[in-house]
């Protein structure tokens, strides 16, 4: 089975600074990986995805996150951030081959951007 | 687009009563799926529906049954609900064929119980 692993419940920065939110994962298998963000009083959407490819994906907004095998660690990244960048920020996994798209998620990590 | 559509976004429901979450997808996705999501939990899979009438267990079905009649529409039951239930329940749904697809999600059922 996997795990996933979310470093930090809350994240406070200030606006126009860089931001990380760290996730780990743990599979024996090959495995899927996914942002999820959720704005407040809204359900979640796909933020970025790392499927097979280039380690390093990207998202329409501005955010990053590398996929690195060796460390098994899937870090968000964006150089800037913006007070609309306000939400909930969830790593997922999904293990590789069938199991009907099942993900597994992290504990989540609050990211406030203050003024 | 895709639209996952759950009936109620706050329910109020008394211990013991029967309480039924519904989601509804407009996507003809073969998969969906019952998360409750609780602070610093995360989110945690309830049930799954892989095809009409199909369920598989998650990670916490004690408590909560689901109904699949038809491929749209997936069905979260709660027999007797409980205080430890109140939480914010989310629906998704996703297309079948392997690992890679996306899940979407519902905007979420605030549920408490009193």
């Amino acid at each position: 089975a996997q795990s996933v692993t979310q470093l930090d419940s809350q994240v406070p920065v200030f606006e126009e600074a860089p931001v990380e939110l760290r996730c780990n994962y743990s599979s024996s298998v090959s495995v899927y990986l996914f942002w999820y963000v959720q704005y407040p009083n809204q359900g979640l959407q796909l933020l970025l995805k790392y499927l097979s490819g280039s380690t390093l994906v990207e998202s329409i907004n501005g955010f990053e996150a590398e996929f690195n095998k060796s460390q098994t660690s899937f870090h968000l990244r964006k150089p800037s951030v913006h007070i609309s960048d306000t939400a909930e920020y969830f790593c997922a996994v999904k293990r590789g081959g069938t199991s009907y798209g099942k993900l597994t998620f992290g504990q989540g990590t609050i990211l406030t951007v203050h003024p | 687009d895709v639209k996952v559509t759950q009936s109620s976004r706050y329910l109020v429901k008394r211990t013991g009563e029967k309480v039924f979450l519904e989601c509804v997808q407009d996507m003809d996705h073969e998969n969906m799926f019952w998360y409750r999501q609780d602070p610093g939990l995360g989110l945690r899979l309830i049930y799954f529906s892989y095809d009409v009438k199909m369920k598989e267990k998650g990670d916490i079905p004690e408590g909560y049954s689901v109904s699949r009649e038809k491929k749209e529409r997936f069905s979260l039951i709660l027999e007797s609900a409980s205080t430890n239930q109140t939480s914010m329940y989310l629906c998704a749904s996703s297309l079948e064929g392997g690992a890679k697809n996306i899940q979407y999600f519902g905007a979420g059922t605030r549920l408490s119980v009193l």
